[in-house]
């Protein structure tokens, strides 16, 4: 089983839309929780960090379930400039080795 | 800007030469990573140096050497490019891991 799973769709949406991801680990060991953004042929960058059940900033908001192991993304008022690749990562204690998957493609059309 | 810093952006190479990239970061960082990249595929680690003067292999290791030449510093070298190894290459470093990964704007390698 691979420590992460993620839909790699394209998930296809208008402008203005609700869209969520979900992203499942192996690993219950898991502590803290990323989620990085990437651009088509560019560097991934950190998009939010999850420690415990949550976190929010502005129209991302992130949930963690570790009962079912999964962590989930929501971005509300999608914008064309989300259009982008997002990477789940999950980090197990005492490793410092990032885990990533191919992650969800996300397509924001007018 | 502090972060991380690859060269070069863009190599050619032709089958059977080597080369070494080049990462650098700036965040007083304890951990460095290499990875690869492969058309329409997630990130897939080379190597990595969890601190100065350690390093370890990580699911692709073959056809790649790399040393940590300081906190700073973390080489990549390919000591006879194969057409397999066609890929872009992103370096990232990290503090303790908790507060993410920076990773630096990658090296288009292609080997012909």
């Amino acid at each position: 089983r691979k420590e992460v799973e993620q839909d790699p769709g394209p998930f296809n949406v208008p402008e203005g839309a609700t869209v969520a991801f979900n992203c499942t680990y192996s690993n219950s060991a898991s502590q803290s929780f990323f989620w990085y953004r990437q651009d088509c042929r560019k560097e991934p960058k950190l998009l939010m960090s999850v420690y415990s059940s949550g976190n929010e900033d502005g129209r991302f908001t992130a949930q963690l379930n570790r009962a079912s192991q999964y962590i989930s993304l929501l971005i509300r008022d999608s914008k064309l400039s989300d259009s982008a690749t997002y990477l789940c990562v999950p980090l197990s204690g005492g490793s410092y080795i990032p885990t990533f998957g191919r992650g969800t493609s996300l397509i924001v059309h007018p | 800007n502090a972060g991380v810093t690859q060269t070069p952006k863009f190599q050619v190479l032709k089958t059977g030469q080597s080369m070494t990239l080049q990462c650098a970061q700036d965040m007083n960082h304890n951990s460095m990573y290499w990875y690869r990249q492969d058309p329409g595929m997630g990130l897939r680690l080379i190597y990595y140096s969890a601190s100065e003067g350690t390093t370890d292999k990580g699911e692709v290791p073959n056809g790649y050497n790399v040393s940590r030449l300081n906190k700073r510093e973390f080489s990549l070298r390919l000591e006879s490019a194969a057409p397999s190894q066609t890929s872009v290459y992103f370096c990232a470093s990290s503090g303790a891991g908790v507060d993410g990964y920076t990773f630096g704007s990658g090296t288009r390698l292609t080997v012909v």
